[in-house]
């Protein structure tokens, strides 16, 4: 069985600050793990992913996240936080290449200002 | 190259009535997948096709939802009858390869209100 936990349902910043979405995730095998964005009233894009290889993940739009295998965790970070960022963040697990993704149920980051 | 199309983008029904959604998935994507999701949820996924067959539908609310990929290419949906809680927006996702890395590229989504 796997799982995914998002800590936070809405995380607020300010325009320039650092951006910090947190993901823990559960999996019998090692895992693949994603990162998504969804816009109001549009299916959902990939932001990164992580697949076995290096541990820190870069991703599209300046996004970055680091799979701490000790810690169960894909936090997503970007240094400085943009109005165009604001949208609803999905971690995704995948149980090797078994294909079905599990998502978790979201953060909506808010950009002030 | 186009993405994954879906339609209706919005429909909106009485409970007890029926509903169908289609999903043209990207071209060469063997894998396709229908997601529910809920105002406030992530994606939950109901049925997961590997060309004409299907891999996964255990979450897939059998006695009201049916889905099917006669040709292994697009998709529909169905729900009858509808119920209030079948309120969501309904996902359609492929991807190249059930062995790939299971990165999914998603439509735009259907979205159901049931009165």
């Amino acid at each position: 069985a796997q799982s995914v936990t998002q800590l936070g349902s809405h995380v607020s910043v300010s325009e320039g600050a650092l951006v910090l979405l947190r993901c823990n995730y559960s999996s019998s095998v090692p895992p693949y793990l994603f990162w998504y964005v969804q816009y109001p009233n549009q299916g959902l894009q990939l932001l990164l992913k992580y697949t076995s290889a290096a541990t820190l993940v870069k991703g599209i739009n300046g996004f970055e996240a680091e799979f701490k295998k000790s810690e169960t965790s894909f936090h997503l970070t970007k240094p400085s936080a943009h109005m165009s960022d604001a949208a609803e963040y999905f971690c995704a697990v995948t149980r090797g290449n078994a294909g079905k993704s599990t998502f978790g149920d979201g953060t909506t980051l808010t950009v002030k200002p | 190259e186009a993405g994954v199309a879906q339609s209706p983008r919005y429909k909106i029904i009485e409970k007890r009535q029926s509903v169908a959604f289609w999903c043209n998935p990207i071209s060469g994507h063997a894998t396709l997948y229908w997601y529910q999701q809920i105002l406030g949820q992530g994606p939950k996924l109901l049925i997961q096709f590997q060309n004409n067959g299907v891999v996964d539908d255990s979450q897939l609310p059998k006695d009201r939802f049916s889905a099917e990929r006669l040709k292994g290419v697009d998709s529909t949906l169905k729900i009858q009858p509808a119920k209030l809680e079948d309120s969501a927006v309904y996902l359609c996702a492929s991807s190249i390869d059930r062995g790939s890395t299971g990165e999914l590229f998603f439509g735009e989504g259907s979205r159901l209100t049931v009165l």
